[in-house]
């Protein structure tokens, strides 16, 4: 158990519809990160956030949006979702920005997430 | 565009057979580097990581990886590998101006009994 926990866990919907994806970090980290695993893209790197404010982007997609709370648990909002969304969507957590050394990077579990 | 290359997607072994991965990164500046694993059904575990000074470090189930800079390579071993190493392997880099992780493709273990 790394400590970081994600909801749902599996999550079943139709295309076209809107869902978020719940992470909560580990204690006392201050960043999230979201990563999407798919057959062929393989773990991509999605979006940063660093104690409630954007850090970094990556191939994220303009219908998916991010937040960190001041709680700093994420959510991961995916909307007009098609059937190529369909993926494990990992929450991950580190203690720093992580831009600096020594920086590792707890993952959740995962959210399946299945468009049909 | 920075990229992380994994050369084996499946390799299938024989219980106390060694194991190599391979693994090779494009970025010219300085990088973390990390091996997670993935056992069927979970979420990603590290295995190791490197952030300097000896570039032969080791990780947890008597795996080890060795940096070479000159060769950008990260490759991952163990002497000899048991069933319970049955997972998907993953290399992944942390470019030194960021803090997002760039994963390789992942290479899928199947270590027969």
């Amino acid at each position: 158990d790394s400590g970081v926990t994600q909801t749902p866990k599996h999550l079943i919907t139709a295309t076209g519809q809107r869902v978020t994806l719940r992470c909560s970090p580990r204690s006392g980290d201050l960043s999230v990160y979201w990563y999407q695993q798919s057959l062929d893209q393989g773990l991509q790197f999605l979006i940063q956030y660093y104690n409630g404010e954007e850090r970094a982007k990556g191939n994220i997609l303009e219908r998916f949006s991010a937040q960190q709370f001041p709680d700093l648990h994420s959510e991961l909002n995916l909307s007009s979702l098609e059937l190529g969304d369909s993926a494990l969507y990992f929450c991950a957590s580190s203690v720093n920005e992580g831009r600096t050394s020594y920086n590792e990077q707890f993952f959740g579990p995962g959210t399946r997430l299945t468009v049909l | 565009a920075q990229s992380v290359s994994q050369h084996n997607h499946h390799v299938i072994l024989s219980e106390a057979a060694s194991l190599e991965l391979g693994c090779n990164y494009s970025y010219g500046g300085t990088v973390n580097l990390f091996w997670y694993v993935q056992y069927p059904g979970q979420h990603l575990q590290l295995l190791l990581k490197y952030f300097s000074g000896d570039p032969l470090v080791k990780g947890i189930k008597g795996f080890e990886a060795e940096f070479i800079k000159s060769k950008f390579s990260f490759n991952l071993r163990k002497p000899s590998v048991q069933w319970s190493d049955t997972a998907e392997y993953f290399c992944a880099v942390r470019p030194g101006n960021t803090g997002k992780l760039i994963f390789g493709q992942g290479t899928t273990l199947q270590v027969k009994p």
